[in-house]
């Protein structure tokens, strides 16, 4: 079946340096990606999403990258700092299709000081 | 997100209770969803209303029921607890886009 899935984990950086968190997804009807960041104790909270039509995508000291030819999405992080400690999710979606999100199982990012 | 509320916070209930859980917006938005979230296995979809009068199941709607009130009330049920269903739940109003939403704080759930 369809999956979103994630290839770490965990994620242990140095504060200061840059993170790439990765994420595989098999559908490859979706056309709608989304990263979710997830505090300890709080709901998810979007970050940055992209559409199919576009490889690369900045917000403010994140960038999502998108590959479809192999299916891969990556959130990096420049200049990590001890805030960005989460748990990460990517989530894809098929907008023609329906209106659902089906999440990765996340991965815990750990910002050493 | 300050503007959905989630009630309970904490509920801890035993086997063959039934619970509801509650969720309420002041974003005005028609869409609501609503998800568990258990460790290891990311965020899954339990049913989500597009308006009123449109309900709609998830992948996991087995054992639970949903009541849409009002557009701005979204309210989740165990009829019938199990432990299995011991998790965190979120409710989580949308906009125009999908992946525009908005999370509440979650209610852990816990059934013994």
């Amino acid at each position: 079946g369809e999956s979103v899935g994630l290839h770490l984990p965990t994620l242990s950086v140095q504060e200061g340096d840059n993170s790439i968190i990765n994420c595989a997804y098999s559908n490859s009807a979706s056309d709608y990606f989304i990263w979710y960041k997830q505090e300890s104790g709080k709901g998810p909270q979007f970050i940055i999403d992209i559409r199919s039509n576009m490889d690369k995508r900045q917000g403010q000291r994140v960038t999502v990258l998108l590959n479809k030819t192999v299916k891969h999405l990556s959130l990096q992080i420049a200049a990590t700092q001890p805030g960005d400690s989460a748990v990460y999710f990517c989530a894809e979606a098929n907008t023609g299709a329906n209106s659902k999100l089906t999440f990765g199982k996340g991965i815990t990012l750990s910002v050493r000081p | 997100d300050a503007d959905v509320t989630q009630t309970p916070r904490n509920r801890i209930t035993k086997t063959g209770k039934r619970i509801m859980l509650e969720c309420s917006q002041t974003k005005g938005h028609d869409r609501m969803y609503w998800y568990r979230q258990d460790p290891g296995l990311g965020l899954r979809l339990i049913y989500y209303s597009f308006d009123v009068k449109d309900i709609n199941k998830g992948e996991i709607s087995d054992g639970y029921s949903v009541s849409r009130q009002a557009q701005a009330k979204f309210s989740l049920s165990l009829e019938s607890a199990i432990p299995n269903q011991t998790a965190l739940y979120f409710c989580a109003p949308c906009g125009p886009a999908v992946g525009e939403q908005y999370f509440g704080p979650g209610t852990r759930l816990t059934v013994t």
